[in-house]
């Protein structure tokens, strides 16, 4: 079956500071990836989605991600963190060879950024 | 924009009641679904539905149920609650069957079971 690992449980780091937030997926034919977001006290947003195409995707708030086939991840990046990117991120996967719109949720990493 | 509305924010409620969630999408979605979130175990689903009427367990169905009368409105029933099940409850809703679309969520109903 397909899991999803998040490396990291918290990551903290500065204001300004660039940051990635590690993401592996297991093996499968083809998968469809997401990146979402959940600030305090809300529900998950979307920041981006990787389907097909182009290996590198951007999304909201100058997050970008890089699906990369061989080493099956797909991490989230920012170049330079705002205070307001503190929340929890959940990398999610659709694995298409079962057929269903089920997304497989990895457990969360939770970023803080200090001034 | 999509709006999926969940009836309350926090819930208390004492073990052994039978406690609804309902959940109320504005987009004529097919699909739906109800996850509980716990710390340091991510998301996980407990029953999804593609249709009016439709459901199918998800990954923790026990203890709990679902019903999909009309398609806009998803309930998530705890038959008989208990401690274990007190959590964050998330629904979502997405576009038919294309796998690419997105889930989009509710803010969440935080149930505590005494």
């Amino acid at each position: 079956a397909q899991s999803v690992t998040q490396l990291d449980s918290q990551v903290p780091v500065f204001e300004e500071a660039p940051v990635e937030l590690r993401c592996n997926y297991s093996s499968s034919v083809s998968v469809y990836l997401f990146w979402y977001v959940q600030y305090p006290n809300q529900g998950l947003q979307l920041l981006l989605k990787y389907l097909s195409g182009s290996t590198l995707v951007k999304g909201i708030n100058g997050f970008e991600a890089e699906f990369n086939k061989s080493q099956t991840s797909f991490h989230l990046r920012k170049p330079s963190v705002h205070i307001s990117d503190t929340a929890e991120y959940f990398c999610a996967v659709s694995d298409l060879s079962h057929n269903t719109d089920k997304l497989i949720f990895g457990t969360g990493t939770r970023l803080q950024v200090f001034p | 924009d999509v709006k999926v509305t969940q009836s309350s924010r926090y819930l208390v409620k004492r073990t052994g009641e039978k406690v609804f969630l309902e959940c109320v999408q504005d987009m004529d979605h097919e699909n739906m679904f109800w996850y509980r979130q716990d710390p340091g175990l991510g998301l996980r689903l407990i029953y999804f539905s593609y249709d009016v009427k439709m459901k199918e367990k998800g990954d923790i169905p026990e203890g709990y149920s679902v019903s999909r009368e009309k398609k806009e409105r998803f309930s998530l029933i705890l038959e008989s609650a208990s401690t274990n099940q007190t959590s964050m409850y998330l629904c979502a809703s997405s576009w038919g069957t294309d796998f690419n679309q997105p889930q989009h969520f509710g803010d969440g109903t935080r149930l505590s079971i005494l």
